[in-house]
Order: C-alpha cells, then structure tokens, then sequence
C-alpha cells in the first residue's frame, strides 16, 4: 500500500530562516508521481509541483527548492528566506499512474508559522 | 474561469439529516473527487469519478454516496448524517493521466451536531 509521511506536524520559524519541510513515501512501484500542494489560511488548496520518479534532479522555483531522493524515498521542500505569506499548511503527496483515476495519498501535512 | 466550484461553503446539520454538496468544474476534466479532510490526517479519497455515469470508492467511503450525472457535477451525499463526518470537504477535478495535477474547489466546512 501506498503510503505518505510527513512527521512534522507543526513548525515555526521567524522571517527570513530557511526552512526544509520533510516528507518519506512508501510505495511498491517504480512509476510514480510526487505532489506538493501549499493550503493557505484562506482555505484553498494550491499545485505547487509535481515530480515523476524517473527525474531525480532537484528543482528550483524563486524562494522555492525540491529535494527528490529515490534512495531514501524522500521528496523535501526547502523554502528560502521565508516570509510571513509562506505561512500555510503543506501537503506533499503520492499517486501511482497504474491505479485507475489518478487518486492521491496525502500525508498528515506540516503547519508552517512564519513570524515577524 | 471559475474553475472548481463547490456549494456550500458552511453547513450544519443535525445528527440523521441529509444533505447534498453540490461540485461543478468548468474544465471539461474527465475525473473528479471528494477528499476530506480532518485534522493530523490530511485529505482522504471519499469517492471518485472517472467520466460521467461512473462512480468508484475511495478510502473512506461508508456513510457517502455519489453521483455523476453530468460532466462538469459531482455530488456528494450525506443520508444520514453522523458527528463523525464533521469535516471539511474538498472537490477536486483532472485530466486523465498522472502528469496532470488535480485542481481543488474551496471546501466545504460541515458540522454535524
């Protein structure tokens, strides 16, 4: 069974820190999918990347880096110099293209609290 | 655009009402879902659609019922309401295969008493 853990429920930092949010996959496939979505305090859920598993190479978008390693069936999310709008609940999540309707496996989430 | 559109927003029911969360999607996606989500455990697949006239269950799904009449809807049904299904639900459509993301309606906050 697929399987999604994010094992920070919640973490705080101040303005301008680093910030790595983690997240460890379990899954028997070798073709999969991996998903970060961002959950504003508006409520919404919003696609911030997603990643194949034949593509190990990071990425990088502004403020925002992704770690993928298949090694340790790890895909973390590094946001650079947070600021207060970074503040969210973070979902990463797991999809496998043999399962019939795209469907995907959300971890618990991480709250990050971004302080002034 | 308007996207994933979800109705209502908030709604509380007595325990044993019933209700209908009505989602629509202007997108012409083939595939839509419920998710809900409750606190420490993130969102889990309720059920889902694959086309119209087609429904399928997701992790969670006693308690629910569905249908996909239309392309653009999916309803999701509470025949009988429980404290248990307190929660906040999501609707979410797209395409098929998996190098497309699903995008999300609002959410609906619903509190049974």
């Amino acid at each position: 069974a697929q399987k999604v853990t994010q094992a920070q429920t919640e973490i705080s930092v101040v303005e301008k820190e680093d910030v790595t949010l983690d997240c460890v996959y379990e899954t028997r496939d070798t073709t999969y999918y991996l998903f970060w979505y961002k959950q504003p305090p508006s409520g919404e859920l919003v696609f911030l990347i997603r990643r194949n598993s034949f593509d190990e190479q990071n990425e990088i978008s502004g403020r925002y880096s992704w770690n993928f390693q298949k090694s340790t069936s790890s895909f973390n999310f590094t946001i650079t110099a947070s600021q207060v709008v970074d503040s969210a609940v973070y979902f990463c999540a797991l999809s496998d293209p043999r399962e019939y309707g795209n469907k995907l496996v959300f971890g618990a989430g991480t709250i990050l609290r971004v302080k002034s | 655009n308007a996207g994933v559109t979800q109705t209502p927003k908030f709604r509380v029911l007595k325990t044993g009402q019933s209700m209908t969360l009505l989602c629509a999607q202007d997108m012409n996606h083939e595939y839509m879902y419920w998710y809900r989500q409750d606190p420490g455990m993130g969102l889990r697949l309720i059920h889902y659609s694959v086309g119209e006239g087609t429904t399928a269950k997701g992790e969670v799904p006693d308690g629910y019922n569905v249908s996909r009449l239309k392309k653009q809807n999916f309803l999701l049904g509470l025949e009988s309401a429980a404290p248990s299904q307190t929660s906040v639900y999501f609707c979410a459509s797209s395409y098929p295969g998996v190098k497309t993301e699903a995008f999300f309606g609002q959410g609906t906050r619903l509190t049974v008493v």
